[in-house]
């Protein structure tokens, strides 16, 4: 079974604090994509990345960046000196090409304050 | 600009009435067309996935004679939430699947908020 989880459900962090988003998945296909997207408070989502599974270089945008380790299952996702609008929710997803399903963790509602 | 387009952004309707959701891709064809409930701070779950000219595949524990779903061109699907309840009321987003040029696109549609009064 495929499966997605965000062990954060909320995280607060101060303006300008660096904050990592945690991902673990799940699945025994060998070919799959991860995903990160951003929900703000008007509820469309925002793709911010995919990475499939035989690409385990990290990526670097901007203020943001992922890690993805196959080793440990993980894709985290870390805000380099956040802002105020990086407040959202963010989600994590796993599709799996066979199935063309994509599945969703539970979601990390990211608080900046000022 | 969107690549898909999901309407109505938001529907407020009476009790056994059917309210109908678009959502459509602009500059792909969509093979694939995913349907997505989600209630308030939780996750986005799978209702449906329709294949062009298919019927749809629906999730465990979906309806499928409440939630109509056609997908009758590559650049459109619908979602029908019939004899709507209160219960429905939810914020629904569709995704839409295609290929451009060798390169796999998923996008995700603004979503419909549905209240059922």
């Amino acid at each position: 079974a495929q499966k997605v989880t965000q062990a954060q459900t909320e995280i607060s962090v101060v303006e300008k604090e660096d904050v990592t988003l945690d991902c673990v998945y799940e699945t025994r296909d060998t070919t799959y994509y991860l995903f990160w997207y951003k929900q703000p408070p008007s509820g469309e989502l925002v793709f911010l990345i995919r990475r499939n599974s035989f690409d385990e270089q990290n990526e670097i945008s901007g203020r943001y960046s992922w890690n993805f380790q196959k080793s440990t299952s993980s894709f985290n996702f870390t805000i380099t000196a956040s802002q105020v609008v990086d407040s959202a929710v963010y989600f994590c997803a796993l599709y799996r090409q066979g199935a063309q399903k994509l599945v969703f963790g539970q979601g990390t509602r990211l608080t900046i304050n000022p | 600009g969107a690549v898909v387009s999901q309407h109505p952004s938001w529907v407020i309707c009476k009790s056994g009435t059917s309210v109908k959701i678009e959502c459509r891709s602009l500059d792909f064809q969509a093979t694939t067309m995913f349907w997505y409930r989600q209630f308030p701070k939780q996750s986005l779950m799978l209702m449906a996935t329709s294949n062009e000219g298919s019927k749809a595949t629906y999730e465990q524990g979906v309806e499928k004679d409440k939630f109509l779903i056609n997908h009758a061109s590559l650049t459109l699907s619908t979602l029908t939430v019939t004899s709507a309840h209160p219960e429905d009321s939810s914020f629904y987003i569709c995704s839409a699947r295609g290929w451009d040029r060798a390169n796999e696109k998923l996008f995700f549609g603004s979503g419909t908020q549905l209240s059922v009064l």
